[in-house]
């Protein structure tokens, strides 16, 4: 049972460049997420999309883009990447937005860094 | 939005108990407690959620002040596999622009020695 898997696990970009994160979950979840964490610090929600055809900005959005390409893939895009989008990005994945009783399955994140 | 408030790291000792306090002190009537937890180059995982009684399940316990300003995870004997970065989240149930979200705060790491 693979839950939430993400790809690339590692890759390096210079600045400028743009790239794409995939994540995928198999659990036919409605609700999905992309955080990003810095070093010695907590998550932060970068975008979500409560279910399949919508996503909203989380706390951090501002030069990133998502697609929710069907109800197992959300994927999120650097356009012109910067050396402070250097970071871990983890993708997660719940049964609803409004269960609070779901919790989040969480990938094992993207290590990337923007040099 | 509600603040939580835990130690930078905490130590014990593997086969013994650990309890791991988290404040919030502001917390409302509709923020859940959940716990997180996130060992070395992985991802966050669920531990346990509750609301005001105390909770218990496979993993570990949430035991919750009266007042619902405190509240403690307790791991009831220790392994190495436990050593990781533990996080107490409030969850709001209803209203607000926090409504679901999860939001994270630096945790306390927890070591475990053999």
């Amino acid at each position: 049972n693979a839950g939430v898997t993400q790809t690339p696990k590692f890759q390096v970009l210079k600045t400028g460049q743009s790239m794409t994160l995939q994540c995928a979950q198999d659990m036919n979840h409605n609700s999905m997420y992309w955080y990003r964490q810095d070093p010695g610090m907590g998550l932060r929600l970068i975008y979500y999309s409560a279910s399949e055809g919508t996503t909203d900005k989380g706390e951090v959005p501002n030069g990133y883009n998502v697609s929710r390409l069907n109800k197992r893939e959300f994927s999120l895009r650097l356009e012109s990447a910067a050396p402070s989008q250097t970071s871990v990005y983890f993708c997660a994945s719940s049964r609803t937005w409004t269960e609070w009783s779901q919790p989040q399955h969480f990938g094992d994140g993207t290590r990337l860094s923007i040099l | 939005d509600a603040k939580t408030t835990q130690p930078n790291s905490m130590e014990s000792n593997e086969e013994e108990p650990v309890h791991l306090p988290c404040n919030h002190s502001t917390i409302s009537g509709t923020d859940y407690i959940h716990w997180y937890r996130q060992l070395p180059s992985q991802g966050p995982e669920y531990v346990i959620h509750g609301l005001t009684s105390n909770v218990n399940n496979r993993m570990a316990s949430l035991a919750i002040a009266e007042d619902r300003k405190s509240s403690t995870l307790i791991l009831h004997r220790a392994t190495l596999r436990d050593a990781a970065v533990y996080y107490c989240i409030l969850r709001p149930h209803a209203g607000g622009t926090s409504y679901g979200k999860l939001t994270f705060g630096q945790g306390t790491i927890l070591t475990v020695h053999p």
